[in-house]
């Protein structure tokens, strides 16, 4: 079974600083999908960026880019010039494609924004 | 955003009551999801529909039946409520099958006493 994981459960940055959030997951797959989602205290859970595993070029969405390395199946998130609104919990998806549905979710990182 | 809504956004009830949960979008689209959200499991799939009358289980799915009469709503019921299912309830909704980014509502906060 796919597995996600998020290594690390809280994370800090001062503003206008970069911050790099990890994933690593689990699979016998060529073929997938990867996502952020964004959820802050209001509960909304609002999508980040999106990564197809068959593009080697890495998904760009403004400040937010991604750092996927396919062969260590690692999937890493990079706020760039971070902002007080960017302060949520992150969860990295996988998603497997293909007829069998599964969209899995990692258990998140809490990220702190200090002024 | 997606026009994804959800219905009630907060709700307290006692144990073995039945308890449905609305979902509604109005984009159209196909695929339709109800995941719960647990401290320590993230999102969990519950139940998913693929098509009007078409739906299927996911991961946690005991305790747990939808119905999709209308492309627009899906519906999730627990015949009777446990304090195990205290939970946050999202709705999602994608125009293709697992290939296409998934759209979020703001989500059901329900507590089972």
């Amino acid at each position: 079974a796919q597995t996600v994981t998020q290594s690390q459960p809280e994370m800090s940055v001062q503003e206008a600083e970069t911050v790099t959030l990890s994933c690593t997951y689990d699979t016998s797959e060529s073929d997938y999908y990867l996502f952020w989602y964004k959820q802050p205290p209001s509960r909304q859970m609002i999508l980040v960026i999106r990564q197809e595993a068959y593009k080697q070029q890495n998904a760009t969405e403004n400040r937010f880019s991604v750092n996927f390395q396919k062969a260590a199946k690692s999937f890493s998130l990079k706020i760039s010039d971070s902002q007080l609104g960017d302060a949520a919990m992150y969860f990295c998806a996988y998603d497997s494609g293909g007829s069998n549905y599964k969209l899995t979710f990692g258990k998140g990182t809490l990220l702190t924004v200090n002024p | 955003d997606a026009g994804i809504t959800q219905s009630p956004r907060h709700k307290v009830t006692e144990t073995g009551t039945p308890v449905t949960l609305r979902c509604h979008q109005t984009e159209n689209h196909r695929y339709m999801y109800w995941y719960r959200q647990d401290p320590g499991h993230g999102l969990r799939l519950i139940h998913y529909s693929y098509g009007v009358k078409d739906t299927d289980k996911g991961e946690v799915s005991d305790g747990y039946s939808v119905s999709r009469s209308k492309t627009e709503d899906f519906l999730l019921t627990l015949e009777s409520a446990t304090s195990s299912q205290t939970s946050v309830y999202f709705c999602a909704i994608s125009q293709d099958f697992s290939t296409d980014t998934q759209y979020f509502g703001p989500g059901t906060r329900l507590t089972v006493l």
